[in-house]
């Protein structure tokens, strides 16, 4: 059982371009998360859906989108990126707000 | 708003003592925490969970102990190997329909030899 999966493991951007990340989880949760973790921010969300066909808003959300068709994907997509958004990326997937997050590998990104 | 932060940024112990690390939550709705060790290059990696109507939960060679009345939690490492180094961070949810963590900033434990 893989758990989640995320790709690329890494991707330099140039400004501008457009990029999205994929997430894939193989634990049929609800709950799927995008995070970012920055040197002394520590892991802060950026978008989140409670179960497939609904989405919200974490606490960093501006320059980026997300969709949830079905359980398994949810794809976080950089319309335009910009270099603040160089970070790490973490997928994560859960059952609800009493049960844990599970991680992916994780995805670096560089915009230049 | 609401935060969970983390009493020492770093630790360093020796091989084969005991490691406390800890963290301090200011939200009293929060009924669930959550330790996570992250190495360096990889994700998060769940270690050990405790729900508020516990004080006290033991894993494998990990302790947590939550302490409601001064909204303190902490994570006990019996026996700290090499292999324990890593940053650790803890997580609360606030509760009710929300299912969000916020997370703590981590503390680095490093295990000399």
């Amino acid at each position: 059982i893989a758990g989640i999966t995320q790709a690329p493991t890494s991707q330099i951007l140039a400004a501008g371009r457009r990029m999205t990340l994929r997430c894939t989880q193989d634990m049929r949760h609800n709950a799927m998360y995008w995070y970012r973790q920055d040197l002394g921010l520590g892991l802060r969300l950026i978008h989140y859906s409670n179960t497939a066909g609904t989405t919200g808003k974490g606490e960093v959300p501006d320059g980026y989108s997300v969709s949830r068709a079905n359980t398994d994907d949810f794809p976080l997509t950089l319309a335009s990126a910009v270099p603040s958004q160089t970070s790490v990326y973490f997928c994560a997937a859960g059952e609800g707000h009493t049960d844990t997050q599970y991680f992916g590998p994780g995805t670096r990104l560089t915009v230049l | 708003g609401e935060s969970v932060g983390l009493h020492l940024p770093t630790l360093s112990v020796q091989e084969g003592d005991n490691s406390i690390i800890n963290c301090a939550y200011s939200n009293s709705a929060s009924d669930y925490f959550i330790w996570y060790k992250q190495e360096s290059g990889k994700g998060p990696q769940f270690i050990i969970d405790i729900r508020s109507n516990m004080d006290k939960r033991q894993g494998q060679r990990v302790t947590v102990l939550l302490n409601k009345t001064v909204k303190h939690l902490s994570l006990q490492i019996a026996a700290t190997q090499p292999g324990d180094s890593a940053v650790y961070f803890c997580a609360e949810n606030s509760g009710g329909s929300n299912y969000k963590l916020t997370f703590g900033k981590g503390t680095l434990l490093t295990v000399n030899p």
